[in-house]
């Protein structure tokens, strides 16, 4: 069992809709949750991150951790065109980071 | 926010050839660097955290003879593919968390490496 599992998709959805992203995890020792962003041939970059359980909102994202389900969610309102990337999850604490195999994410006009 | 510069972004080479990569954080002071590689459609693997001053520490199943890392200074890094074949080919990217700071990490935009 892979410690962060992510479905790969592709996902496509219209322009204004909501996106649901989502990854399960296996192994509870580690209190930091990200989502990454990577459009092609680029690097990761950060969209949000959470400690522990709970939401974090910024703009039209939204990020969630369950523990007792140990699920992950990101939560795009209103999506945009420019939102077309793969969107990557990973759970990890200070030096370790695992991540989930990124989920592909095409928004059509 | 932070910068992390890679170079080069994307390298062609010949099999048996060494190849050098570099991470430098432009704006900051990593004591800590971390090595990827990232194949298509498939997750980021890390290969190997590198610290600054002191020896890196490969993941399992990583070959330390095959991927040299040296990280001399706090803002640069190094990983060098040596005797690189095909099946090194890959997308290589770094990433370095700025000494003050306990959370993010920034990333570089990553190193192409084919591999004839």
């Amino acid at each position: 069992q892979k410690e962060v599992e992510q479905d790969p998709g592709p996902l496509s959805v219209p322009e204004g809709a909501i996106v649901s992203l989502n990854c399960t995890y296996s192994n509870s020792a580690f209190q930091y949750f990200m989502w990454y962003r990577q459009y092609s041939r680029k690097g990761p970059e950060l969209l949000m991150y959470t400690y522990s359980s709970g939401n974090k909102e910024d703009g039209r994202f939204t990020a969630q951790v369950d523990k007792s389900s140990k699920y992950i969610s990101l939560f795009i309102r209103d999506s945009q065109p420019s939102d077309s990337a793969t969107y990557l999850c990973a759970q990890g604490g200070y030096n370790k980071l695992i991540f989930g195999a990124g989920t592909r994410l095409a928004v059509h006009p | 926010g932070a910068v992390v510069s890679q170079h080069p972004s994307w390298v062609i080479c010949k099999s048996g050839t060494s190849v050098k990569i570099e991470c430098r954080s432009l704006d900051f002071q990593a004591t800590t660097m971390f090595w990827y590689r990232q194949f298509p459609k498939k997750s980021l693997m890390l290969m190997a955290t590198s610290n600054e001053g002191s020896k890196a520490t490969y993941e399992q199943g990583v070959e330390k003879d095959k991927f040299l890392i040296n990280h001399a200074s706090l803002t640069l890094s190094t990983l060098t593919v040596t005797s690189a074949h095909p099946e090194d080919s890959s997308f290589y990217i770094c990433s370095a968390r700025e000494a003050a700071n306990t959370g993010e990490l920034f990333f570089g935009e990553g190193s192409r490496l084919t591999v004839l």
